[in-house]
């Protein structure tokens, strides 16, 4: 059955990389996603990789896939305050399929 | 422009009773999606309609749960005999379809089951 496992919290000193890590059981996933959600807020995209490509990096953020062990980290360069948030890995088929989303990392950031 | 959005954004009602929740996608949006969010958990897909139709409810838990989308637009969920277990967030999303495209999500409403 699919499935999305990552880890409930990591705490990062600001300044520091973050890095959120996330296994799927799914090997016919086809778009991985990382999902960002703050307290009353919706959820927001922050990035997501097709399954042909191992890494894609976009400013501060950086995905790494390995579809061999079907594991997806996000790297969160320069942690910020700002980046205090629950972060949800997620895969599906297609992109207009329905999208299977884990429990979600909290990410805390330390002064 | 505007996003999807949803009313009621909270919602208290007392178990057995009927509700409905309103999902106003983003227009021209053809695709809309329904998920609900449990305290502590990842959303988790109910349903996904495209235009009026529905092209997958398999995540609908039981038959309480019903939606509809009558006009292609507007989508409406209903939940009958409400349990205290149906208490979440309930979260819609929509995408601009065919060929695939980023779900945008709303802010939700919150069904507390007393």
């Amino acid at each position: 059955g699919e499935d999305v496992e990552q880890s409930l919290f990591l705490s990062v000193r600001e300044g520091d990389s973050s890095v959120i890590n996330c296994t799927y059981t799914d090997s016919s996933s086809t778009y991985l996603y990382w999902y960002k959600q703050e307290p009353g807020a919706g959820l927001q995209l922050l990035t997501y990789i097709f399954s042909n490509m191992d890494m894609k990096q976009d400013q501060r953020l950086t995905v790494l896939l390995n579809k061999k062990d079907k594991h997806l980290s996000l790297r969160i360069a320069d942690t910020q305050t700002g980046d205090s948030a629950i972060y949800f890995c997620a895969e599906s088929m297609n992109r207009d399929d329905k999208i299977i989303f884990g429990k979600g990392t909290r990410l805390h950031i330390l002064p | 422009g505007a996003g999807v959005s949803q009313t009621p954004s909270n919602k208290v009602t007392e178990k057995g009773k009927y509700v409905e929740l309103r999902c106003d996608p983003i227009s021209g949006h053809t695709a809309l999606y329904w998920y609900r969010q449990s305290l502590g958990q990842g959303p988790e897909f109910l349903i996904y309609f495209q235009g009026t139709g529905a092209a997958d409810d398999s995540g609908l838990p039981n038959d309480r749960f019903f939606a509809v989308r009558p006009e292609g637009s507007v989508s409406t969920l209903k939940i009958q005999r409400t349990e205290r277990g149906d208490s979440a967030v309930y979260l819609c999303a929509s995408s601009l379809t065919s060929g695939g495209g980023e779900q945008y999500f709303g802010p939700g409403t919150r069904l507390t089951v007393t």
